[in-house]
């Protein structure tokens, strides 16, 4: 039943150690985005893909990348984690961009940099 | 000021309505949401209203908004413990060539017997 999927929940790295956080949707959906929540913040867009088209927020640190595969899959690289990007990851997606379409949420992946 | 505000806890008892606010200030908005995150889960849309409406009801939920004001806030009738969570208010914004949503801080509600 779950629509949007993200692996693992929770995640534990190291100071600088590359890390990888994963989503799948077995929605179809075309567009695919990436948040982060830090604690008692709003949930903040670092990109999106529209189909295999890639949008990057223009504030969003060259740490973050992203891949998508095909359809269902969608990838957040974190090249060198540092302290301040312990949070949750949060993954979303929609049909289309207009104002009416709704976004499904994952659970999120809470990363904890030590 | 941030783009989106919204208190940051609200309290009440059990079977009393609760009134969740927030501001805005980008009046251009189309779209406002209300969205509801449970502990450890992802977040989930509650309803949304379009900027030409003035309220919008859908069972316990009413959404009421004051463009003039920027304000939008969502009720909750006869408040239930399971209604406890943070609830996020949103708006659509435009961005790059993209709409995208803009987020508040959102509002705890703890909901005691």
């Amino acid at each position: 039943d779950a629509m949007v999927i993200q692996n693992p929940r929770y995640q534990v790295t190291q100071f600088g150690k590359p890390v990888t956080l994963s989503c799948s949707q077995t929605l179809n959906h075309n567009v695919m985005y990436w948040y982060q929540q830090k604690s008692s913040q709003a949930p903040k867009l670092l990109f999106h893909y529209y189909d295999k088209d890639f949008n990057n927020e223009a504030d969003t640190p060259d740490n973050f990348q992203s891949r998508r595969p095909n359809t269902s899959f969608c990838f957040l690289d974190i090249r060198s984690p540092g302290l301040g990007d312990a949070a949750m990851y949060l993954c979303a997606t929609s049909r289309e961009w207009s104002g009416q379409e709704t976004q499904y949420f994952g659970p999120g992946t809470r990363l904890l940099v030590l | 000021g941030e783009d989106v505000e919204q208190s940051l806890f609200l309290s009440v008892r059990e079977g009393d309505s609760s009134v969740i606010n927030c501001t805005y200030t980008d009046s251009s908005s189309t779209y406002l949401y209300w969205y509801k995150q449970e502990p450890g889960a992802g977040l989930q849309l509650l309803t949304y209203i379009f900027s030409n409406m003035d309220m919008k009801q859908d069972q316990r939920l009413t959404v009421l908004l004051n463009k003039k004001d920027k304000h939008l806030s969502l009720r909750i009738a006869d408040t239930q413990t399971g209604d406890s969570a943070i609830y996020f208010c949103a708006r659509r914004g435009f961005s790059g060539g993209y709409n995208k949503l803009i987020f508040g801080a959102g509002t705890r509600l703890a909901v005691h017997p």
